[in-house]
């Protein structure tokens, strides 16, 4: 009965290595969000999805792709893995407005790049 | 480029005294404003927001300020306690457009409360 589950916890990899991370939530919320922790701490926005539509595209590299199936999915891609990549990744999601600021996290996805 | 700043990266307080958390924004765009509560290995957990069209809202122990003047707000804790040790984030939004769930992030503050 998990509300917002990510898979897997932690992941380890090589350089070079094409990787996904899965996002699953049970809330019924129709927006999935990407955030990414580096190692300051820092919580960063990469995507938003609404109903399965791409509205919020920070500055990511094109070697990251979301992908949602449908609204309760947001699966993120990572092609050709750098060592900048490694960082906790977290799935999130929410109504949509007004109460899109009201997010729910899943647990993170530690990606370690080696 | 840091639009959303918590000075205090950690804070002691003892069991039963008043927690008070720090945050400043630059981007005078943001009109709401959102605290997180994170435990090791969790992902953050909401726990209070306030519009700009206040200026303070409480929730149980928990108690928001905003000043949005000095472009600053504050979280209070009363009282508190050891279970409230945790990160805590301070985030903020520009709620126009499809930018009402953007959030843009402190980098956190650690409190930790004594018995």
């Amino acid at each position: 009965d998990t509300a917002v589950s990510q898979t897997p916890k932690y992941l380890v990899t090589q350089m070079g290595n094409d990787k996904s991370i899965k996002c699953e939530q049970n809330l019924g919320h129709d927006t999935m969000y990407w955030y990414k922790q580096d190692s300051k701490k820092f919580l960063k926005i990469m995507f938003s999805y609404n109903n399965k539509e791409l509205i919020i595209n920070e500055t990511v590299p094109n070697r990251f792709s979301p992908k949602s199936p449908d609204k309760a999915h947001l699966n993120l891609h990572i092609n050709s893995l750098e060592l900048g990549d490694s960082a906790v990744y977290f799935c999130a999601s929410s109504h949509s407005a007004p109460l899109a600021g009201e997010q729910y996290f899943g647990p993170g996805t530690r990606l370690t790049v080696t | 480029d840091q639009q959303v700043k918590q000075n205090s990266p950690s804070l002691s307080v003892q069991e039963g005294r008043i927690s008070i958390l720090n945050c400043d924004y630059t981007n005078s765009m943001f009109d709401y404003f959102l605290w997180y509560k994170k435990y090791p290995a969790e992902g953050p957990t909401f726990l209070i927001s306030i519009s700009s069209i206040k200026d303070k809202n409480e929730d149980g122990r928990f108690t928001v300020f905003l000043n949005k003047s000095a472009k600053h707000l504050s979280l209070h804790i009363v009282p508190s306690q050891p279970g409230d040790s945790a990160v805590y984030f301070c985030a903020a939004s520009a709620t126009g457009g499809t930018s009402y769930g953007k959030l843009t992030f402190g980098q956190g503050t650690i409190l930790t409360v004594h018995p």
